[in-house]
Formats: structure tokens, sequence, C-alpha cells
């Protein structure tokens, strides 16, 4: 198993501006998976991030928009850049894809 | 493309009712399937997780089943508790591309 924290839990921010989502894992793993959910939807994958390596972006989903560094096996981060209100959701990580971190709920004005 | 569907979306059941949830996917071709539950704040807690190979899994008052052939799996509740209250996930884990589909979930509300 695997114990994973984010930070922050919430954030309300306004348009245009960025947010920096910091995943911790307790121990250390290959692959961290960054997922989103949007009001009422499913989770969608945006990206896995392999230490060392660039991000796999899935189709819908930009580094430039959701910029993603992996600087060592227990932590990552996903930036949402330049935010519309289309962007408020909860963006999970994730290890293995079965354990999940608490979530940061966003909110854009 | 793999979809996943929950019906309903929410459900409310007085307490110590046995319940079921049901998901269904449209591609049969899957590794494993997984339920979730998601409480607010707390992320995704992994319930069940069944191999494509398996009928069934178990896990204290729950049960899941899965029929791969007819793209159905449910989630059997037994003796319902106000603290079974939230939502519940169906994940697919697809062959043709290996990636996990998410349902958008049950909302469970089990009233006291």
């Amino acid at each position: 198993s695997a114990v994973i924290s984010q930070k922050p839990s919430r954030d309300i921010c306004q348009r245009g501006t960025s947010l920096t989502i910091q995943c911790q894992v307790d121990s250390q793993v290959t692959m961290m998976f960054w997922y989103r959910q949007q009001p009422g939807q499913s989770l969608t994958l945006i990206a896995t991030a392999n230490q060392g390596s660039e991000a796999t972006y899935e189709s819908g989903f930009v580094i430039d928009k959701f910029p993603i560094s992996r600087p060592n096996l227990t932590f990552s981060t996903l930036t949402v850049s330049n935010m519309s209100p289309e962007d408020s959701s909860i963006y999970l990580c994730s290890v293995g894809e079965q354990f999940f971190g608490p979530g940061t709920r966003l909110t854009v004005l | 493309k793999q979809e996943v569907t929950q019906i309903p979306a929410a459900l409310s059941v007085p307490e110590g009712e046995n319940l079921v949830l049901n998901c269904s996917f449209t591609d049969s071709a899957i590794y494993n399937l997984q339920w979730f539950r998601q409480d607010p704040g707390k992320g995704l807690t992994s319930l069940l997780l069944i191999q494509s190979s398996q009928r069934e899994q178990t896990s204290g008052r729950l049960n899941a089943s899965l029929d791969k052939s007819s793209g159905r799996s449910t989630l059997y509740i037994a003796a319902s508790q106000p603290g079974d209250s939230a939502t519940y996930l169906c994940a697919v884990r697809t062959q043709r591309d290996s990636k996990l589909t998410f349902g958008k979930g049950i909302t469970l509300s089990v009233r006291p």
C-alpha cells in the first residue's frame, strides 16, 4: 500500500493565474499518475509522470497547460497554468492507479 | 473506446437494507475491474479488485461480481450502515490500451 498526501487540499484562484499542486508518497515509486475530476464527470487521466523523464500526456492535455515535475521517486507536482473557470475540478495524484491522494479541490473565479 | 456506465447517479436507502450497485462497460476485453469508494476530502479508496479470470471478490460486507461477457459488474453491500454513505466508482482496465476508465459513480446515502 501507499500513503499519499497532497497540498493544497483546496484553493480558490483568479482567472489567468497558475496553481501548483504537490503530491508526496511515503515510499519510492516509479510511476505517478495525475487525474482530473470535473464536476459531475468521471476521473480522467491527465498524464503519467516517471522520475527522470518527461511526463506522458493523454489526448486533450498538453504540457504548456499542465506542466509536471518529478524530481525524485516520492514527489511530483502538477501546475495548472493560465486558469479559467473550466479548470475548476478536483485534481488527484495516484500510485499504481490503485492508491489515490485525497485530492485538491480547485475553484477558478 | 471503453465506456463505463453507472446508473443511477444517486441512491438513498434506509439503514440495514441490502443493496446492489451496478456498473456496465462496453469493451469486454479487460484485464480487471475495480470498485472504489470516494469520500469528500479523502480521495479514493480501493474496495475490491476483480481480475478478468475471476467471477467475484468479497471483503467483509462487500461482494463484487464480474460478468465479463455481458460487460457487467455489481457491488453488493450487505446490511448497509450510515457510514457506507459515499460515492462508489467502478473502473475497468482495458486490454486494448491498458487504460483505466472510470464511471461517473453512484452517490449512496444510507439514512439512519
